[in-house]
């Protein structure tokens, strides 16, 4: 039973590198997200998607895109990586917005030099 | 806007002993408000959650919460840790009729011996 899983767990990245980050949900949720976690700060929300096409922007958009080509995979791209942008990225996925819970995945740690 | 306070970022506790950790909310609308586990290098986890009803809400674990509306609280409580509920435990609002979840920054909880 995965659950959502998240590629990769750890990147180091170069300033001015591009990478992309993979989730994955085997629940037929239709809602995905993608958070930043930063010391302090609890979980911050980057965007998220409520279908198949659908993408929205969260609380810290800028820096980051990403598409929902497939139900099941919500991608999380940094086009120009920044020092700023080395933090801990969960994806999480739910039936429905509101009242249900969220389901996370373990997280990818990436550093940015 | 809603935001979350969570008021105390860390918190030590013995084996045995009750453990109380404070949530405060603000938001202008009717809310739903959850509390999730984060064990190390692990994602979110949900404990437990208020939609409706009666304002005491049992988790997962042995935990319980009160909502308060006249204080917009939502206190996370225990009556007696073990070492497997060191953590970090995260506090989080939404709107019946909202598009996210809002985080508080996070309690890290550490049982001792």
């Amino acid at each position: 039973n995965a659950g959502v899983t998240q590629t990769p767990k750890f990147r180091v990245l170069k300033t001015g590198q591009s990478m992309t980050l993979l989730c994955a949900q085997d629940m037929n949720h239709e809602y995905m997200y993608w958070y930043r976690q930063d010391p302090g700060m609890g979980l911050r929300l980057i965007h998220y998607s409520v279908g198949e096409g659908t993408t929205a922007k969260g609380e810290v958009p800028d820096g980051y895109n990403v598409s929902r080509l497939k139900k099941q995979n919500f991608l999380l791209g940094l086009e120009s990586a920044a020092p700023s942008q080395t933090s801990v990225y969960f994806c999480a996925s739910s039936e429905a917005w509101a009242g249900q819970p969220q389901h996370f995945g373990d997280g990818t740690r990436l550093s940015i030099l | 806007a809603q935001s979350v306070t969570q008021l105390d970022s860390q918190v030590p506790v013995f084996e045995e002993a009750p453990v109380e950790l404070r949530c405060n909310y603000s938001s202008s609308v009717s809310v739903y408000l959850f509390w999730y586990v984060q064990y190390p290098n692990q994602g979110l986890q949900l404990l437990l959650k208020y939609l409706s009803g009666s304002t005491l809400v049992k988790g997962i674990n042995g935990f319980e919460a009160e909502f308060n509306k006249s204080q917009t609280s939502f206190h996370l409580r225990k009556p007696s840790v073990h070492i497997s509920d060191t953590a970090e435990y995260f506090c989080a609002v939404s709107s019946p009729a909202g598009n996210k979840l809002t985080f508080g920054g996070g309690t890290r909880v550490l049982v001792k011996p």
